[in-house]
């Protein structure tokens, strides 16, 4: 299994709120990416990251921010926390994108907006 | 852009049987194609991969199967066994866009 792990696995809070999630891994896998699962879609990504301190945006990135210091540490940061953004977060990580290498995901942590 | 979904959102298959689950994908540019397994409480874990210059590929009990003439892709399962329960979704690249994943068929095993 890729080295990825998640926390916390489990956060209940409540709206308004910040939060800070994070990923941390041990591959030295330049990509790391955030997504957001929920019923009825499929995986959306929220930002994504292609080096230090190198971020995008991704398809669903309002209310969400990243940051990334270091290579295996990449953090998603809920500045006021809203009902709708209670999802399910998984993190991934990649080698290549050009390459077409396969993402590798964490287990997700399970996030709760009261 | 690309848009992927799966012909079936559940399937169930005798213990032992062979399973086949479908997607379908819409960008007949897109060449890289992911099957995933998620099971209960757990991340996507990766199955097995196909790049577009190829129409089959196969793992260990799985075979991946890509026609691009009707942009479609499937994972089929040789001898099902309980561990395979699980949720299974495909993901598609295009370009220089992001992965595009599929919103899963979930497979479950009678025994």
């Amino acid at each position: 299994d890729a080295g990825i792990t998640q926390s916390p696995r489990h956060k209940v809070t409540e709206t308004g709120t910040p939060v800070t999630l994070r990923c941390h891994q041990t591959e030295n896998h330049r990509y790391m990416y955030w997504y957001r699962q929920d019923p009825g879609h499929g995986l959306r990504l929220i930002h994504y990251s292609y080096g230090v301190k190198d971020t995008d945006k991704g398809e669903v990135s309002d209310g969400y921010s990243v940051s990334r210091s270091k290579t295996e540490d990449f953090l998603l940061t809920l500045e006021s926390a809203t009902s709708s953004q209670t999802s399910v977060y998984f993190c991934a990580i990649s080698e290549s994108q050009q390459g077409r290498q396969p993402q590798h995901f964490g287990d997700g942590t399970r996030l709760s907006i009261l | 852009g690309e848009s992927v979904g799966l012909h079936l959102p559940t399937l169930s298959v005798q213990e032992g049987d062979n399973s086949i689950i479908n997607c379908a994908y819409s960008n007949s540019a897109s060449d890289y194609f992911i099957w995933y397994k998620q099971e209960s409480g757990k991340g996507p874990q990766f199955i097995i991969d196909i790049r577009s210059n190829m129409d089959k590929r196969q793992g260990q009990r799985v075979t991946v199967l890509l026609n691009k003439t009707v942009k479609h892709l499937s994972l089929q399962i040789a001898a099902t066994q309980p561990g395979d329960s699980a949720v299974y979704f495909c993901a598609v690249h295009f370009g220089n866009e992001k992965l595009t994943f599929g919103t899963g068929t979930r497979l479950t095993i009678i025994p």
